[in-house]
């Protein structure tokens, strides 16, 4: 079975630095793994995603991912965080072959003035 | 652009109500599923469906039925209403063209009363 687990549920980080989001997750087939991000009140939208090409994944407002296997990670991080980055991140695992997806919990991102 | 519109973005009901919440899809994908959305618990999957008049159970069924009757078109049915289903819910659909990517509606925060 798949599982996905963010390491932190809150992360606060000073505007103009680096923001790290953790990621691990489990599965028994080569995954797919995406990040999307919430802003208040509205919709998820995906950041990135990884589907067995690249292992460094860039995405949409800065944001990149590296899939390292031997590790099970697939953390966010991008090196110069903005005010706009507030928001809360969800990483999220599926079968390569499949459908259906497995939410993390979620990291809620503050970005201090 | 794809997108995923829901009928209503705040919705309040009795307990005891049937309550539909509708989701529609203008990229004509073939996937769509209902998610409901809890602090602390992200997104767990509801129900889903992969093709008209097709539908599958997800992690926490109990309590909801679906009805897909076009593709884009996909509706949540709470046969009776109770507290614990005041919840955020979101829509979401993917295409097995795109690599499973999923895009998601605005949401519907319900509050059951």
């Amino acid at each position: 079975a798949q599982s996905v687990t963010q390491l932190d549920s809150h992360v606060s980080v000073s505007e103009g630095t680096p923001v790290l989001l953790r990621c691990n997750y489990s599965s028994s087939y080569s995954p797919s793994l995406f990040w999307y991000v919430q802003h208040p009140n509205k919709g998820l939208q995906l950041l990135l995603k990884y589907t067995s090409a690249a292992t460094l994944v860039k995405g949409i407002n800065g944001f990149e991912a590296e899939f390292k296997k031997s590790e099970t990670s697939f953390h966010l991080t991008k090196p110069s965080a903005h005010m706009s980055d507030a928001a809360e991140y969800f990483c999220v695992v599926s079968l390569s072959y499949g459908q259906n997806f497995v939410f993390g919990p979620g990291t809620r991102l503050s970005v201090l003035p | 652009d794809v997108k995923v519109t829901q009928s209503s973005r705040y919705l309040v009901k009795r307990t005891g109500e049937k309550v539909f919440l509708e989701c529609v899809q203008d990229m004509d994908h073939e996937n769509m599923f209902w998610y409901r959305q809890d602090p602390g618990l992200g997104l767990r999957l509801i129900y889903f469906s992969y093709d008209v008049k097709m539908k599958e159970k997800g992690d926490i069924p109990e309590g909801y039925s679906v009805s897909r009757e076009k593709k884009e078109r996909f509706s949540l049915i709470l046969e009776s209403a109770s507290t614990s289903q005041t919840s955020m819910y979101l829509c979401a659909s993917s295409s097995t063209r795109e690599s499973y990517e999923q895009y998601f509606g605005p949401g519907t925060r319900l509050t059951v009363t």
